[in-house]
């Protein structure tokens, strides 16, 4: 168990609609990261929140948003849904202080599986 | 451009026989190389990592190895067991403005058969 909790486990939506994921960190890290990962893909980096503030994008849809709240906990708004949406979307979770002794080290949650029909 | 090559995609190993995944980066200011492993239907686990000042690290079964002059690094698990199935995943880890980024590679399906 990595500390990471995500919720829901699965998803299950239309073509059109939106969808909210959320992601609880480690207790005392800072930094979270959305990964996408697609049937027999690799993991796609979307986007990283550090202490509330975007961080960091990656290959993020103008249809996905993200927001880390003061809790620290983060949501990932999938809106627009798509059958290419269909994935697993992970997110990771880090202490990211940048200081000495912190290298990125990334602990995963275990993730959503949305289907889009 | 910053970039993790991985290889092979997939590996197939009897039970018992050792297993190497190699990895290759682009970005030479990378400085934390870590792996992970990720079962059927669950979350990558970080099973393994090595920083940029070390050229190898142990743990059990498992080993990982560092170039830096060559930009390689490689995960060897010796006396592979059917529960060691999985996909692996090398990444590298580039600091920029005060963050970190995972870079990661393709990832290698490995099946151990009984």
């Amino acid at each position: 168990d990595s500390g990471v909790t995500q919720t829901p486990k699965h998803l299950i939506t239309a073509t059109g609609q939106r969808v909210t994921l959320r992601c609880s960190p480690r207790s005392g890290d800072l930094s979270v990261y959305w990964y996408q990962q697609s049937l027999d893909q690799g993991l796609q980096f979307l986007i990283q929140y550090y202490n509330g503030e975007e961080r960091a994008k990656g290959n993020i849809l103008e249809r996905f948003s993200a927001q880390q709240f003061p809790d620290l906990h983060s949501e990932l708004n999938l809106s627009s849904l798509e059958l290419g949406d269909s994935a697993l979307y992970f997110c990771a979770s880090s202490v990211e202080n940048g200081g000495q002794g912190s290298f990125g080290e990334q602990f995963f949650g275990p993730g959503t599986r949305l289907t889009v029909l | 451009g910053e970039n993790v090559e991985q290889h092979p995609s997939t590996l197939s190993v009897q039970e018992g026989d050792s297993a190497v995944i190699k990895c290759t980066y682009s970005d030479s200011a990378s400085n934390y190389f870590p792996w992970y492993k990720q079962e059927l239907g669950k979350g990558p686990q970080l099973i393994i990592d090595i920083r940029s000042n070390v050229g190898e690290k142990k743990d059990q079964r498992i080993a990982v190895t560092l170039n830096k002059t060559a930009k390689h690094f490689s995960l060897h698990i010796t006396e592979t067991q059917p529960e060691d199935s999985a996909v692996y995943f090398c990444a590298a880890s580039i600091r920029k403005d005060s963050s970190y980024k995972l870079i990661f590679g393709s990832g290698t399906r490995l099946l151990v058969r009984p």
